[in-house]
């Protein structure tokens, strides 16, 4: 299975300020590669996905996250927060021959106005 | 279109108790997800399965069991609830491999043994 490592457990960040959030997986076999969001009290929602073709990957809210192959890293990141970006990040590895997901341990990100 | 629904939301049980966790799904997912969620872990795999009558052990088994009657439904039992099993549960579904592999989660069962 794979490991995976968030380099961050929190992250404050000011309104309207860029945020990175880093994330590097184990091992370098063929991967499925995911970010997941989670608003307080709620279950997961998947804010993006790596599978395949182009390494740079963009959400509809804004988010984008770089799979890069030789650091086995899928780092996210957002030119510019909102309050509502409030929320855990989740990264999360497959190996593509199988399905189950490894999570990283989380990272909170605190918006601040 | 409901996705993947949980109950209940909350249950407080005392040490030794036995519950099951319900889980159902009406996305014609074949495979689904048994986690649990405890503060700066992330989410460890408890049980999975593949289809129908088909379980499997994930990463933290014990102290669970699952069964897969139907397509749709996954529950979770505990059995001589214990402390260590306070958590928060998601259960989760996806398609089958060769098709697109994201899990979707329902809302969580936060479970407190006292």
């Amino acid at each position: 299975a794979q490991s995976v490592t968030q380099l961050d457990s929190q992250v404050p960040v000011f309104e309207e300020a860029p945020v990175e959030l880093r994330c590097n997986y184990s091992s370098s076999v063929s991967v499925y590669l995911f970010w997941y969001v989670q608003y307080p009290n709620q279950g997961l929602q998947l804010l993006l996905k790596y599978l395949s073709g182009s390494t740079l990957v963009e959400s509809i809210n804004g988010f984008e996250a770089e799979f890069n192959k030789s650091q086995t890293s899928f780092h996210l990141r957002k030119p510019s927060v909102h309050i509502s970006d409030t929320a855990e990040y989740f990264c999360a590895v497959s190996d593509r021959d199988d399905y189950k997901l490894s999570f990283g341990a989380g990272t909170t990100v605190t918006v601040r106005a | 279109n409901a996705g993947v629904t949980q109950t209940p939301k909350f249950r407080i049980l005392k040490i030794g108790q036995s519950m099951t966790l319900q889980c159902t799904q009406d996305m014609n997912h074949n495979y689904m997800y048994w986690y649990r969620q405890d503060p700066g872990m992330g989410l460890k795999l408890i049980y999975y399965s593949v289809g129908a009558g088909i379980t499997d052990k994930g990463e933290v088994p014990n102290g669970y069991n699952v069964s897969r009657s139907t397509t749709e439904d996954f529950p979770l039992r505990l059995e001589l609830a214990a402390p260590s099993q306070t958590s928060v549960y998601f259960c989760a579904s996806s398609y089958s491999r060769g098709r697109a592999p994201e899990q979707y989660f329902g809302p969580g069962t936060r479970l407190t043994v006292t």
